[in-house]
């Protein structure tokens, strides 16, 4: 099975601000990286996909970039709505997994 | 609108079954391949089990392999789980969610709201 590291676990942030979560695979991946946002209770929701594809209706303000083993998740400016908690997903092969998740609060 | 509804989640003992159903509609559900993901109360999600659209080609996680059962009726835009000698370490929310494929690319764009499973004595 592929693993996931996601860094960091928690992360503290100002809106308007900008933050940087870090996901590494286990064995390389290419670009068959996904990222998403989960609010409590909720359903996980795709924001981005190969890597760097910012799913339409995605704010800008959301970017993702790497390939092979290690890949970044960035948000700028933040808004009151990002604060959620942030999870990576390899789809290179099945078991599909995901990584540990990033909680982004208020500071 | 693209939507999809679980039902079947319920408290169950240790060692017994459960059938889960996830109603597709607003989009052809036979060229999608589709996906349970489960969640456990404050971890992260858990990819479970896939099966293809039309030829029915089904995976599973190690976790559930031998237990559970991923199944569809196309006819119905249906996808069904069925879990069986359940362990307390499957409680969770048990999510379907559709897989698109964008040029080889896949990843899981429509998620239900998920139904919950509590196996406990």
């Amino acid at each position: 099975d592929i693993q996931m590291t996601q860094s960091p676990s928690f992360l503290s942030a100002s809106v308007g601000g900008r933050v940087t979560i870090t996901c590494r695979a286990g064995q390389t991946i290419s670009s068959f990286l996904n990222w998403y946002q989960q609010k409590p209770g909720k359903a996980p929701n795709l924001l981005i996909f190969a890597a760097s594809s910012l799913l339409t209706g995605v704010p800008s303000r959301f970017s993702g970039s790497g390939s092979g083993t290690d890949f970044t998740l960035t948000i700028s400016n933040l808004q009151s709505e990002d604060f959620a908690t942030y999870y990576c997903q390899q789809s290179y092969s099945t078991p599909y997994t995901f990584g540990q998740g990033t909680k982004l609060e208020i500071k | 609108e693209v939507q999809l509804v679980e039902s079947g989640g319920g408290l169950v003992k240790p060692g017994g079954s459960l059938r889960l159903s996830c109603a597709a509609s607003d989009f052809t559900f036979r060229n999608y391949n589709m996906n349970w993901v489960r969640q456990a109360p404050g971890m992260w999600p858990e990819w479970v089990s896939s099966i293809s659209g039309s030829r029915g080609d089904t995976s599973y996680a190690h976790s559930v392999k031998g237990r559970f059962t991923i199944s569809r009726d196309n006819a119905k835009n249906s996808l069904y789980l069925q879990l069986t000698s359940l362990r307390a370490e499957d409680t969770a929310v048990y999510y379907c969610a559709r897989d698109y494929d964008s040029g080889g690319y896949y990843y899981m764009d429509v998620w239900g709201k998920g139904t919950t499973v509590t196996v406990s004595s």
